[in-house]
């Protein structure tokens, strides 16, 4: 069975310092991973993906994560936070390569301030 | 180009009422998901149509969930005989096709209410 666990139910951070959401996963085969993005009354926007290539993925909006197999890891970071990147985070798994159904995890809040 | 959409985006049912909730993909996208997202929680996986075919509906919850896709675009979630329990964010999403690493791109979700 596959399952995403996120560390963190609410991060602060200020405007410009690093940001790190925190996620660790557990599977059966091979995982894709995701991290999605939910700002307030908007849909779910996918940030970045990992499909066991490059172990270090670039996303959009400046946020990239690292896959440590050995760690069963997949952590989401920013270099500097931006106001507009306040939101929920969504870790994801799926072992079928995305292409079918979508475990979440539970969700960070991210909160930014000035 | 036009995302997903669905509709309506709010509804209020009262404990018994049946409703529909409807979601149009991206045009020519094979697949469709259902997920379910109760308050302050992950969206958690319902239904899964390749095509007009639900090759998976592992995750509706119970008999009173049906979910269709009869010409293999549109898709309509029902929910027969609503309880307090089905309040919920219902959210739809498609994709170009299954396999692969094919992004799921998510419409903004049905907000049912059941009073």
């Amino acid at each position: 069975a596959q399952s995403v666990t996120q560390l963190d139910s609410h991060v602060s951070v200020s405007e410009g310092t690093p940001v790190l959401l925190r996620c660790n996963y557990s599977s059966s085969y091979s995982p894709s991973l995701f991290w999605y993005v939910q700002h307030p009354n908007k849909g779910l926007q996918l940030l970045l993906k990992y499909t066991s290539a490059a172990t270090l993925v670039k996303g959009i909006n400046g946020f990239e994560a690292e896959f440590k197999k050995s760690e069963t890891s997949f952590h989401l970071t920013k270099p500097s936070a931006h106001m507009s990147d306040a939101a929920e985070y969504f870790c994801v798994v799926s072992d079928t390569g995305g292409g079918n159904k979508l475990t979440f995890g539970t969700g960070t809040q991210l909160k930014v301030e000035l | 180009g036009a995302g997903v959409s669905q509709s309506p985006r709010y509804k209020v049912a009262k404990r018994g009422q049946d409703v529909a909730l409807r979601c149009d993909p991206i045009s020519g996208h094979v697949s469709l998901f259902w997920y379910q997202q109760a308050l302050g929680q992950g969206p958690e996986f319902l239904t899964y149509f390749q095509n007009e075919a639900q090759l998976d509906k592992s995750g509706l919850p119970s008999d009173r969930f049906f979910a269709e896709r009869p010409e293999g675009s549109v898709s309509t979630l029902k929910i027969q005989r609503t309880q307090q329990e089905d309040s919920a964010v219902y959210l739809c999403a498609s994709s170009r096709t299954s396999g692969g690493t094919y992004e799921q791109y998510f419409g903004p979700g049905t907000r049912l209410t059941v009073t």
